[in-house]
């Protein structure tokens, strides 16, 4: 079954570093998400992206995040520079339809963001 | 707007039946339901969808209200491999460009 696939599955970062964290969605899906959870905590959304562009994001969305889909495959988060409360899982998602609200997330295994 | 589940957490014996819910103050399309173990990722469960009801698994099952803008799990006869986190996944715009979720029932099912 296809699957979602993120890397690294854990990154180690001093505060004040950029990190980019990977994720390879199904192929043929055309919705994108990175979600975050702090350990323990409620899944958060952070970002949809949809037909090249950011369809919707969050308020935790702020101008230290960004998102790539640099060649049709990758999807990329970027932060440009960590803080401590950054440290969570992060989770890519993507769905197979744009349209359709009866089409499940399919969630990658996570990176989990570690900084120090 | 986030949805609120109750409760927050439960402990079961195995063989026991539990009723998680989900309660959004905003009108709702559809609303998921996803499971999450220890370390891992939300797997999907089920769907339900505006003007209807969709039963996912055998001895998991879900409603939807529209007008009460609530949704509950209905888990019956547990089993081990329950024990988990239950998150509600809400959509409130019909597009698929948000889906928001619950602040979580934790389920522990016990010998």
């Amino acid at each position: 079954e296809p699957e979602v696939t993120q890397t690294p599955s854990h990154q180690v970062t001093q505060m004040g570093q950029e990190v980019i964290l990977r994720c390879v969605p199904i192929s043929n899906h055309l919705y994108f998400y990175w979600y975050r959870q702090i350990l323990g905590q409620k899944v958060e959304f952070l970002v949809s992206f949809y037909n090249n562009e950011i369809s919707e994001k969050s308020e935790i969305f702020d101008d230290q995040f960004s998102v790539e889909r640099p060649d049709g495959s990758n999807f990329t988060l970027k932060i440009r520079s960590t803080k401590l409360e950054d440290s969570a899982m992060y989770f890519c998602a993507s769905m197979a339809t744009a349209s359709a609200y009866n089409s499940p997330l399919h969630f990658g295994n996570g990176t989990r963001l570690t900084v120090t | 707007q986030q949805p609120v589940q109750s409760p927050q957490a439960v402990i079961l014996r195995e063989g026991e039946d539990a009723v998680i819910n989900c309660s959004s103050s905003k009108a709702l399309y559809s609303v998921h339901w996803y499971r999450q173990k220890h370390g891992e990722a939300p797997v999907f469960l089920m769907i339900l969808l505006k003007g209807g009801e969709q039963k996912g698994h055998e001895k998991i099952s879900a409603s939807f209200n529209e007008k009460k803008q609530q949704s509950s799990l209905y888990l019956t006869a547990s089993q081990l491999s329950y024990s988990g986190t239950y998150f509600c996944g809400t959509e409130t715009t019909g597009t698929a460009s948000k889906l928001t979720f619950g602040t979580g029932t934790r389920l522990q099912v016990t010998l």
